[in-house]
């Protein structure tokens, strides 16, 4: 079974307006963290938000919000006044367990985002 | 200074050549990663280092090896380059659970 699952390949978003891009996860851990990185077209990874499983509140950082609904195993991120620079490869991500020092984390297959000027 | 830095950037070679790719992280991080992304962009896991000990080994074919000499190196050493090793090798480091990776820019490997 995918432990991360991106269902939108690709999607356009108009530039100022807010775009959702889907994540959802499987996991019998109860200790488990949620990211979301952008890849733009230059091939460098970024980190952009965490959620643990124990965080009472969505995780916000700027303009990007984590809508963690853990009853359905959803960790959508939200982009909210979408700009150009924008446009990139966006992976969920998940860390199983508590594993102390160190964490495992596996990816999706990302969505490729397009801000349409 | 970049935090976490791979050398070389590009590396075109023929089949059947070793080759080595670095990673160093001035960071202070403890845990370090190689994750190989292919042509559809999937990410996977292929080793973990925390402190210089390996502890994470996923089903990678034994020519390749990595090297940890201290905490803030790890290397990645192929041996017998295949066509379908053609991908790119991103570095990465962390400290700590919520703080995400810090990935280096990659290593983008072309076996020819």
């Amino acid at each position: 079974a995918q432990k991360i699952t991106q269902t939108q390949p690709g999607m356009f978003v108009q530039e100022k307006e807010a775009v959702t891009l889907d994540c959802t996860y499987d996991t019998s851990d109860p200790s488990y963290g949620l990211f979301w990185y952008k890849q733009p077209s230059s091939g460098e990874m970024i980190f952009l938000i965490y959620q643990g499983s124990y965080d009472q509140q969505n995780a916000t950082e700027g303009r990007y919000s984590l809508n963690f609904q853990k009853a359905r195993k959803s960790a959508n991120l939200v982009i909210s006044a979408s700009q150009l620079g924008d446009s990139a490869m966006y992976f969920c991500a998940m860390r199983e367990g508590n594993s102390g020092g160190y964490q495992k984390v596996t990816f999706g297959i990302g969505t490729k985002l397009q801000v349409i000027p | 200074d970049t935090a976490v830095s791979q050398t070389p950037k590009y590396l075109v070679t023929q089949m059947g050549n070793d080759k080595s790719i670095k990673c160093e992280q001035n960071l202070g991080h403890d845990t370090m990663y190689w994750y190989k992304q292919d042509s559809k962009k999937f990410l996977k896991i292929m080793f973990s280092y925390n402190n210089k000990e390996l502890i994470i080994n996923e089903t990678v074919p034994n020519r390749f090896s990595p090297k940890s000499p201290d905490k803030a190196h790890l290397n990645l050493h192929i041996n017998s380059l295949e066509l379908g090793d053609s991908a790119v090798y991103f570095c990465a480091s962390s400290q700590g659970q919520a703080h995400g990776y810090t990935f280096g820019s990659g290593t983008r490997l072309t076996v020819v």
